[in-house]
């Protein structure tokens, strides 16, 4: 099983540009999260996914869109890139128990965006 | 106030001392989970507690409810323990994190 993967794992784009960073997942997990890690502070939740066909805007949504494909897949989207959203984003899944706050989570390897 | 607070922030200890990380949280919090951070950038799950005390090899890891206070105990470090700790406040289906301490064990 390769659990949660994640690509790119760096890309640097320009002021405005877009890109998809994409998520998958092998374990039949239920929920899927979106996380971007900057310096001196936790993670930040961006977006999650309960289950396939549902979304929920996290603490910090703002500049990102996120798509749901299936159970297995959960991308996000960056439609006009800014240099605020510099950042090491990261996806993980959690169990089969919507709501249970036990779920342990697992994360992919996290991917580096930089903007310019 | 953060939901949920770790301290300390930074920790640097010689090999084999006994270490403590804490961590705070506010209610409506019903599960701690507490997670590594490999210095590649990885991130994985140690414990998930809501009660008493979970033990794995060499990390042990305690809750007060009541208090609202965990902590993570590593027993005779290791310079591979080199990493950053970060504790997570289950609400429902989602984590809230702490900021993380990062251990640095010299040998």
């Amino acid at each position: 099983n390769a659990g949660v993967t994640q690509t790119p794992k760096f890309q640097v784009l320009k002021t405005g540009q877009s890109m998809t960073l994409q998520c998958a997942q092998d374990m039949n997990h239920n929920s899927m999260y979106w996380y971007r890690q900057d310096p001196g502070m936790g993670l930040r939740l961006i977006y999650y996914s309960a289950s396939e066909g549902t979304t929920d805007k996290g603490e910090v949504p703002n500049g990102y869109n996120v798509s749901r494909l299936n159970k297995r897949e959960f991308s996000l989207r960056l439609e006009s890139a800014a240099p605020s959203q510099t950042s090491v984003y990261f996806c993980a899944s959690s169990g089969d128990r919507s709501g249970y706050s036990y779920n342990e989570q697992f994360f992919g390897p996290g991917t580096r965006l930089t903007v310019l | 106030k953060n939901e949920v607070e770790q301290s300390p922030q930074n920790l640097t200890a010689q090999e084999g001392e006994f270490i403590t990380i804490n961590c705070s949280y506010s209610v409506g919090i019903s599960a701690l989970h507490w997670l590594q951070q490999h210095p590649g950038g990885g991130i994985v799950s140690l414990f998930m507690l809501s009660s008493g005390k979970k033990k794995h090899g060499r990390l042990i890891a305690t809750i007060n409810i009541q208090e609202k206070h965990s902590s993570l105990h590593i027993t005779a470090s290791h310079p591979r323990d080199s990493a950053v700790y970060i504790c997570a406040g289950g609400r429902a289906d989602k984590l809230i994190f702490g900021t993380g301490t990062r251990l640095q064990v010299f040998p």
